[in-house]
């Protein structure tokens, strides 16, 4: 079967650094997504994974291992505004969006 | 219009009602897909259109019905609403293509209540 897996929940601290895992098993592989949705919003788009390393956008990041069925979210010098879930999502062979269930970061000041 | 549009934003219904969710996007995208999220689950979908005239199932599609006469409205339809439908319904759509260009973006959402 398909399967995301991410945790359910972090915790960190004002102006440190977080980084959210994700481990995928699915049918076909047309790259992985992470979305931020704050609450009562819609996802938003933040990242996109097809080849292996590491993708830099100003204070995210994410990398992908697919021999692993690996990739991770990094933020860094978080901001109370980063407080949000963080969904992972692999683009199946179908071109499909599989998703995992989302991970909250809580930011403490 | 700027995007995608879903209506209405929020809605009280009786089970057995029929209803149906409203979903207008005008990025001319392809592809247009309908997901519920209830908590602790990812997003499931539900039905999708790859092109207009088309409509596909997705993973959650018993109780829900779509159609796709043109490129910028997919809306979806409970055509007998019960309880176990309670939840947030999110349009979504994405231009076929390489790269970043396959990312799906998605509209406000719908909160369903089934009483």
């Amino acid at each position: 079967g398909q399967n995301i897996d991410q945790p359910t929940e972090m915790t960190a601290t004002e102006g440190a650094i977080v980084q959210i895992n994700c481990t995928y098993q699915t049918s076909g592989f047309n790259g992985l997504f992470w979305y931020q949705q704050h609450a009562g919003e819609a996802p938003t788009f933040l990242s996109y994974n097809v080849l292996d390393g590491l993708e830099e956008k100003g204070r995210f990041s994410s990398f992908l291992s697919r021999s692993k069925g690996y990739s991770y979210l990094l933020l860094k010098e978080l901001q109370m505004k980063d407080s949000a879930s963080y969904l992972c999502a692999v683009m199946d062979s179908n071109y499909q969006l599989i998703w995992g269930a989302g991970t909250k970061l809580i930011i403490k000041p | 219009i700027a995007g995608i549009t879903q209506a209405p934003t929020s809605q009280i219904l009786a089970a057995g009602r029929r209803m149906t969710l409203r979903c207008t996007q005008d990025m001319r995208h392809n592809a247009m897909y309908w997901y519920r999220q209830d908590l602790g689950l990812g997003l499931r979908l539900i039905h999708y259109s790859n092109t207009a005239g088309t409509t596909g199932k997705g993973e959650v599609p018993d109780g829900y019905s779509v159609s796709r006469a043109n490129t910028d409205d997919f809306p979806l339809t409970l055509a007998s609403a019960v309880p176990s439908q309670t939840s947030v319904y999110f349009c979504a759509s994405r231009q076929e293509g390489a790269y970043e260009t396959d990312t799906q973006y998605f509209g406000p959402g719908t909160r369903l209540t089934v009483l």
